[in-house]
């Protein structure tokens, strides 16, 4: 079976770092792009970016470049999404996702994870 | 403020059919492909339709996609009440970020 399995919730105080992962299983790990997808409570879905584990190539979001850093690890098919220093506006519950391209097409992200909630309050 | 625009919200009983639309400019749908999400309450986003219209295995095929210049389409049919979720379309955009609508409620009476 095609998965992503996410790392659990984080509650973490203003100004503090943090570093969420996302495991994939059933398929090759190195051959497709994933991605990292925010939601705030109660509101819709934000593309953050993307890493091809094959190469580490990553792309970020113009609204999050600067903000996150995107990684990964291909020996343990993991990928990472981190903050340096949070802050309460980073609340949300995010999701990794796989992501479909078709050459240099978009084509829709077809496997995601179940989602690691961020909680950063003081 | 989203990139994509879908209406709040839509309703229709048990049974009916429902289009959802999504609308977006050149930059982004006019050319690229558009997805579809479901998500149910509680629960990661689901891909219901990619490269504009193709389902997914094991979506059945009661939702369907269109694409038509700037502007996209989700339709179901056969409404059910487990068919209540948020719905969202995605594409690409040409300031290289994918980008989503800002989602519909479907409520089904």
């Amino acid at each position: 079976e095609v998965q992503l399995v996410q790392s659990g919730a984080e509650v973490k105080k203003p100004g503090e770092s943090l570093k969420i992962s996302c495991k994939g299983s059933g398929y090759s790990f190195t051959s497709y792009w994933i991605g990292w997808v925010r939601q705030k409570p109660g509101k819709g879905l934000e593309w953050m970016g993307i890493i091809y584990p094959g190469d580490s190539d990553t792309r970020y979001s113009p609204s999050f470049q600067g903000q996150v850093t995107i990684s990964a690890d291909k020996s343990i098919s993991t990928a990472y999404l981190q903050w340096s220093s949070l802050k309460a506006s980073d609340t949300a519950m995010y999701y990794c996702a796989r992501q479909l391209w078709f050459g240099v097409n978009f084509l829709g992200m077809d496997v995601w994870g179940q989602g690691t909630t961020v909680t950063v309050s003081s | 403020q989203s990139v994509l625009t879908q209406p709040p919200s839509v309703s229709a009983a048990p049974g009916q059919k429902l289009t959802i639309s999504c609308s977006g400019s050149s930059s982004n749908i006019g050319n690229n492909y558009v997805s579809w999400y479901q998500q149910l309450p509680g629960t990661a986003p689901k891909l219901l339709i990619y490269d504009n219209n193709k389902r997914p295995s094991g979506i059945p095929d009661r939702f369907s996609g269109s694409k038509s210049g700037t502007s996209a389409t989700l339709g179901i049919t056969g409404l059910q009440t487990g068919d209540e979720a948020d719905y969202y379309c995605g594409t690409w955009d040409s300031r290289l970020s994918a980008v989503f609508g800002g989602g519909t409620k479907l409520t089904v009476l």
